[in-house]
């Protein structure tokens, strides 16, 4: 069944640091997205980056990074040079049919991250 | 400024009372989605449209409704056979339905039942 884990509940990492927020998915369809969301404590979900299951190279975007591991199906986000804004949670998030039918998404139950100046 | 919007941002249900929460995105947006979020859990899907005068039940569809009459609205209707329908409210829109599309999110609308 198709499924999406995010295993830490909440992190902690020193400002400038690096941080790795771990994702595992579960899914038999061949065409997938998988895709990393912010939510701060106002609630709104900000879209951070996106891996497609056929890209070979990790994505990026800015201080995001996605490590990207298909045979293990795992989608881990790295956030380089943390900073106090960062604290938040984040979910990650995947895209597939679910075997037919329309693609739609399944989130995990996220983790909270906590910078430490 | 193109994005999501959606109000009420705070939305109080008394029992055995229907409301209808909002939802406007001004993005040219084909598909349209409603979520649910509980404190501590991720996003359940409610309903999502795919296109104007079509809409889908998603995981959690029981006591809700909707409509999409037009292309940049999709409002949600909690009716009162909702039985715990104190959450988080969260509208989204994509481009269109494929795997790739990133979808974009509204700010939310609470609702508290009183």
């Amino acid at each position: 069944a198709q499924k999406i884990t995010q295993t830490q509940p909440g992190m902690f990492v020193q400002e400038k640091e690096a941080v790795t927020l771990d994702c595992t998915y579960d899914t038999s369809d061949q065409s997938y997205g998988l895709f990393w969301y912010k939510q701060p404590s106002s609630g709104e979900m900000i879209f951070l980056i996106y891996q497609g299951s056929y890209d070979e190279q990790n994505a990026t975007e800015g201080r995001y990074s996605l490590n990207f591991q298909k045979a293990r199906k795992s989608a881990n986000l790295v956030i380089s040079a943390s900073q106090l804004g960062d604290s938040a949670m984040y979910f990650c998030a995947m895209r597939d049919r679910r075997g037919s039918g329309t693609y739609k998404y399944i989130f995990g139950t996220g983790t909270r991250l906590k910078v430490l100046a | 400024d193109g994005g999501i919007t959606q109000s009420p941002k705070y939305l109080f249900r008394k029992e055995g009372q229907n409301v209808t929460l909002s939802c406007e995105q001004n993005l040219n947006h084909d598909a349209m989605y409603w979520y649910r979020q509980d404190p501590g859990q991720g996003l359940r899907l409610i309903y999502y449209s795919q296109i104007v005068n079509d809409f889908q039940k998603g995981d959690i569809a029981e006591g809700y409704s909707v409509s999409r009459e037009k292309k940049e609205s999709f409002p949600l209707t909690v009716t009162s056979a909702q039985k715990n329908p104190t959450a988080f409210y969260l509208c989204a829109s994509s481009i269109d339905s494929t795997f790739q599309e990133t979808q974009y999110f509204g700010p939310g609308t609470r609702l508290l039942v009183l």
